[in-house]
């Protein structure tokens, strides 16, 4: 089993729309966790830290479940310029490194 | 410098040549990272250096994969004698030491022919 599972996707949406991305991850040990976004043939960049409690960034909230081991990252009132891959993101354990899923791509339409 | 930098941006490589992608990470940053891109894919570790001490190599995918940052700032990753399969997106990323400090660099696109 992949250590974090996301579903690929595309997911078209229309502009306004709201769209919600869960994303689930195996190892127990996870300390951290976040939401990264990479636009096409660019880096990936860090959209938000992902906390127990849930939180919340403009349009975007992001939830984390330690029993059912899944994180969930919300978008509302989609734009135009949301369109990227959204990648599901833990580190810790044993190890200083992040573990990537495989991404979740997002088309906004005009 | 203000942001990680990859050199080249871009490298095409016969089959069997060895290449060598370059990271200068962020000036005062002791942790630093390797990652590969397949195409579709999420970035999937390679190798991690704290300072100049290589505190994990558990991702390189084969002993024709060698990393170095030995001076503790400027890393080398090197691959020999490569392979089709070796065709990727290489992103280096540095950090202060945080798991939410991380920096990625703009990457090396490595197609081997």
């Amino acid at each position: 089993r992949k250590e974090v599972e996301q579903d690929p996707g595309p997911f078209n949406v229309p502009e306004g729309a709201t769209v919600a991305f869960n994303c689930t991850y195996s190892n127990s040990a996870s300390q951290s966790f976040f939401w990264y976004r990479q636009d096409c043939r660019k880096e990936p960049k860090l959209l938000m830290s992902v906390y127990s409690s849930g939180n919340e960034d403009g349009r975007f909230t992001a939830q984390l479940n330690r029993a059912s081991q899944y994180i969930s990252l919300l978008i509302r009132d989609s734009k135009l310029s949301d369109s990227a891959t959204y990648l599901c993101v833990f580190h810790g354990g044993a190890t200083n490194k992040l573990i990537f899923g495989t991404g979740t791509l997002l088309a906004v339409q005009p | 410098g203000a942001g990680v930098s990859q050199s080249p941006r871009y490298k095409v490589a016969k089959r069997g040549q060895d290449v060598a992608l370059r990271c200068d990470p962020i000036s005062g940053h002791v942790s630093l990272f390797w990652y590969q891109q397949a195409l579709g894919q999420g970035p999937e570790f390679l190798t991690y250096f704290q300072n100049e001490a290589q505190l994990d190599k558990s991702g390189l995918p084969s002993d024709r994969f060698f990393a170095e940052r030995p001076e503790g700032s400027v890393s080398t990753l090197k691959i020999q004698r490569t392979q089709q399969e070796d065709s990727a997106v290489y992103l280096c990323a540095s950090s202060p030491g945080t798991a939410n400090g991380y920096t990625f660099g703009s990457g090396t696109r490595l197609t081997v022919v």
